[in-house]
């Protein structure tokens, strides 16, 4: 399984767009990207999955080099709301044991 | 999408005894996993269950220690057996709906503190 590396934390203002990077440079060609999110006392929850190039939803966008060994989890605008900790996956096919790393905690400053 | 349901949500627990947390999906999934969650921690795998057979178990995780059920598509039950305070954590249920690279649903989470 591919291991993953990204911030410990962060902090934002509100307002402000906000860049999670992850590393994996073990990626394997069928290893999708994928981040969640997590409340305090709550299950994470999945904000978007991505394999090439860029992924957009209505909460966030992915962005993957050519050479998938980086993504980078895009936030616009964040709220007070959005301070969770954010965890980034590299998941082999059919999601056999998901592995999380540590993730990042992001912190929204009003 | 699919909705998890854990009971129970938390419970303190006397060291030595066993406590089974229960784990229902409002829709029949693929997978089912269950996870651990220190406070302040990331998650950590513990098995996947199996519909019909054994759990799957990662490094450092044994039957004896944590067994689990799964005898249809949409329940599962994780035993925490013989508890110390070093189990005390969140413990988690989760499920996939699609074979591949989908996504993972996952439950409130059941919070136990050993004495």
């Amino acid at each position: 399984l591919a291991k993953t590396t990204q911030p410990i934390s962060m902090d934002s203002y509100e307002g402000q767009e906000v860049n999670i990077t992850c590393s994996h440079n073990n990626i394997a060609t069928n290893d999708y990207i994928t981040w969640y999110q997590q409340f305090p006392s709550q299950g994470p929850r999945f904000i978007i999955q991505g394999y090439k190039t860029k992924v957009t939803n209505e909460v966030a966008s992915l962005f993957i080099p050519a050479d998938r060994k980086s993504s980078t989890l895009s936030l616009p605008r964040v709220s007070l709301s959005d301070t969770a900790v954010y965890y980034c996956l590299v998941g082999d096919g059919g999601y056999q044991k998901v592995t999380f790393g540590t993730g990042t905690k992001l912190q929204v400053i009003p | 999408s699919a909705v998890i349901s854990q009971k129970p949500s938390r419970d303190i627990c006397q060291r030595g005894t066993s406590l089974t947390i229960q784990c229902q999906v409002d829709s029949q999934v693929t997978m089912m996993f269950w996870y651990r969650q220190q406070p302040g921690q990331s998650l950590t795998l513990i098995a996947t269950a199996n519909q019909g057979s054994e759990a799957t178990y990662e490094s450092g995780f044994v039957i004896d220690k944590f067994p689990i059920s799964r005898p249809n598509l949409t329940f599962s039950t994780l035993t925490v057996s013989n508890m110390s305070p070093e189990d005390s954590s969140i413990y988690l249920c989760s499920a996939g709906t699609a074979p591949g690279n989908g996504e993972l649903f996952f439950g409130e989470g059941s919070r136990l503190t050993v004495l």
